[in-house]
């Protein structure tokens, strides 16, 4: 079993939908929480990162981490077609967060 | 743009070869990563240089290994390749501590 685990989709959405992407993980060690996106042959760029469990919102991106169910989202809002890319969550132990753990990534798909 | 910088963009090599990619830091970052990441997989950590030492490293057997050179630029050699080898090759550079990693849009290594 993998230590993170994200449905690899492809997840197909109108345009101006909500959309909500998840990660389960395993390792209750894991403490940063980052989601990056990352467009075909381009490298991941971050979105967002929290620390804990909470909540945090960045113009339409809204992250969300659940420490006791090890779960945790990304919420889009009024979806893009230039939302479309493949949205990966990351895990890091500590906040010298270079040692990420990835999930396999999602792939979205907004139609105009 | 990232500022982060890889070469080659692509590389064709054969079972049994040696090779060596590269990497160039954004400004100011003395931190490079190293991420292999396999098609529709989320990048899997390799290692990770700080002052032109290994400061970390992810389950990779050792004939990958790195070099950090003093303008913080990084080198990733890879020995014996294999076919399982053939991955987009993914460099991040950062401060040690914190978690913002900036990517460069990677090397696509094919083993034949």
């Amino acid at each position: 079993q993998k230590e993170v685990e994200q449905d690899p989709g492809p997840l197909s959405v109108p345009e101006g939908a909500i959309v909500s992407l998840n990660c389960t993980y395993s390792n209750s060690a894991f403490q940063y929480f980052m989601w990056y996106r990352q467009y075909s042959r381009k490298g991941p760029e971050l979105l967002m990162y929290t620390y804990s469990s909470g909540n945090k919102e960045d113009g339409r991106f809204t992250a969300q981490v659940d420490k006791s169910s090890k779960y945790i989202s990304l919420f889009i809002r009024d979806s893009q077609p230039s939302d479309s890319a493949t949205y990966l969550c990351a895990m890091s132990y500590n906040n010298a967060g270079n040692m990420l753990t990835f999930g396999g990534g999602t792939r979205l798909m907004v139609k105009p | 743009e990232t500022g982060v910088t890889q070469s080659p963009t692509h590389l064709i090599k054969t079972r049994g070869q040696q090779v060596t990619l590269r990497c160039s830091s954004q400004s100011g970052h003395n931190t490079v990563s190293w991420y292999q990441q396999a098609l529709g997989q989320g990048p899997q950590f390799i290692f990770q240089y700080y002052r032109e030492e290994e400061n970390g490293r992810g389950n990779f057997p050792p004939r990958f290994s790195g070099l950090q050179f003093p303008n913080y630029s990084s080198e990733l050699n890879v020995n014996a390749l294999e076919l399982d080898d053939s991955a987009l090759y993914l460099c991040a550079s950062s401060l040690l501590t914190g978690l913002e990693q900036y990517f460069g849009p990677g090397t696509r290594l094919t083993v034949t």
